[in-house]
């Protein structure tokens, strides 16, 4: 089952622009990352975020997490045309759980 | 190139045919998961073991099984196929001692189902 719900489903902003992708998710969780997905490719892992985190930076990339509405967001800044991709939100819930749940993914498409 | 390798890539067979998947996880993790990707379900979990032994199972049919090996690698088998089983299949592979488990991920394999 999908914990993580992504939003938008697709987005397409042009080069240089800001995108901005939220997550929400249902149960307490112990971290929440982010994955990107290049066409019918691997996940490579962008950025974890703990639980007791409210904002992580990475190079272009900035997570937010707020725990009382159960969300994040992942803002890529000054989009390039080769971050189009997928991105999906993924959940890591309890301190035994070691596997991932993932939402259904935002397709984001940089317009050069 | 996560150091995860999946074999084969592409991979076409009948209903009611076997497969094999292979996964070699990274040099040191010794935690391997599996991951099914379709477009109605998105990425499934589907098991995990950790040094040889079963650690979790999430949404995995019966008809799926798997197993990790002494060196480590993995193989997932998948029996009576269906059409419906048509995805991708991913492994991942952690470090699993630490709590903030970053999962690398292979290049998958996609399975198609006649």
């Amino acid at each position: 089952s999908q914990q993580g719900e992504e939003d938008p489903q697709a987005l397409s902003i042009q080069e240089g622009e800001n995108a901005t992708m939220n997550c929400s998710y249902k149960t307490s969780i112990n971290n929440l990352q982010w994955y990107r997905q290049n066409s019918g490719r691997g996940l490579v892992h962008l950025i974890l975020i703990r639980s007791n985190e409210r904002e992580k930076h990475s190079g272009r990339l900035r997570v937010t997490l707020d725990t009382s509405k159960k969300s994040s967001s992942l803002l890529i800044t000054a989009s390039r045309a080769a971050d189009t991709a997928s991105y999906f939100c993924a959940t890591k819930s309890g301190a035994g759980s070691y596997q991932l749940t993932f939402g259904k993914g935002t397709k984001l498409s940089v317009i050069p | 190139d996560s150091g995860v390798t999946q074999t084969p890539k592409h991979l076409i067979t009948a209903t009611g045919q076997r497969v094999t998947l292979r996964c070699s996880p990274r040099s040191g993790d010794l935690s391997v998961y599996w991951y099914q990707q379709s477009l109605d379900q998105g990425l499934q979990f589907l098991i995990q073991y950790y040094n040889g032994e079963e650690r979790a199972k999430g949404n995995i049919l019966e008809r799926f099984s798997a197993q990790q090996f002494p060196d480590l690698h993995s193989e997932l088998n998948l029996s009576s196929l269906e059409l419906g089983d048509s995805a991708l299949y991913f492994c991942a592979s952690s470090v699993e001692h630490r709590v903030d488990n970053e999962q690398f991920f292979g290049p998958g394999t996609r399975l198609t189902v006649l």
